[in-house]
């Protein structure tokens, strides 16, 4: 069975500063994986998906991840943070052929301070 | 146009009454989801329909029946509502049923029993 663990639960990050927000998934086969991006009182958004192909890929709002099977991780970054970056951020897997079952991690909320 | 919608947006009732959530899509989509989104903000999925027929439903008590009257609209009914079932309910929708696909989140709906 798939799982995802996101590794902070909160990240707070002085704005303009860059951001990591971590996340490493389980699987005994091969993955597609997804960042969502929740605002306050709004439903889920998808920042990026990684579904083949070069491990880096670029998303919306200037975010970027990197798929890295070794360490089974897929790690989202930000170079320069602002204001309205603040949100709660979800990672999530879903394995490879069959129906589509999004397995989410728990969130990361990222704080940014002015 | 609100690409997924969710009627209502707030919903406080008392244990053991009987509610509806009203869910419908206007992208064309072929699949249609409910989540559960607890207090500590995990997000899991409930159920899944792809063309009226349901695909995946997750260990839900049988007091959750969602019900598709057509592919653009999904929605849950809860008979004998208890405490434990206050939480934020998300719709999503996706193009087709496939694992890859992103699925469209709509704003929630949030349901508090006393």
């Amino acid at each position: 069975a798939q799982s995802v663990t996101q590794l902070d639960s909160q990240v707070p990050v002085f704005e303009e500063a860059p951001v990591e927000l971590r996340c490493n998934y389980s699987s005994s086969v091969s993955v597609y994986l997804f960042w969502y991006v929740q605002y306050p009182n709004q439903g889920l958004q998808l920042l990026l998906k990684y579904l083949s192909g070069s491990t880096l890929v670029k998303g919306i709002n200037g975010f970027e991840a990197e798929f890295n099977k070794s360490q089974t991780s897929f790690h989202l970054r930000k170079p320069s943070v602002h204001i309205s970056d603040t949100a709660e951020y979800f990672c999530a897997v879903s394995e490879k052929g069959g129906y589509q079952k999004v397995t989410f991690g728990i969130g990361t909320k990222l704080q940014v301070i002015p | 146009d609100t690409a997924v919608s969710q009627t209502p947006k707030y919903l406080v009732t008392q244990m053991g009454n009987d509610k509806s959530i009203k869910c419908e899509q206007n992208l064309g989509h072929d699949t249609m989801y409910w989540y559960k989104q607890d207090s500590k903000k995990f997000l899991k999925i409930m159920f899944s329909y792809n063309n009226k027929e349901l695909i995946i439903n997750e260990t839900v008590p049988n007091r959750f029946s969602p019900k598709s009257p057509d592919k653009a609209h999904l929605n849950l009914h809860i008979n004998s509502l208890e405490l434990g079932d206050s939480a934020v309910y998300f719709c999503a929708s996706s193009q087709l049923v496939a694992v890859q696909e992103t699925q469209y989140f709509g704003p929630g709906t949030r349901l508090l029993v006393l």
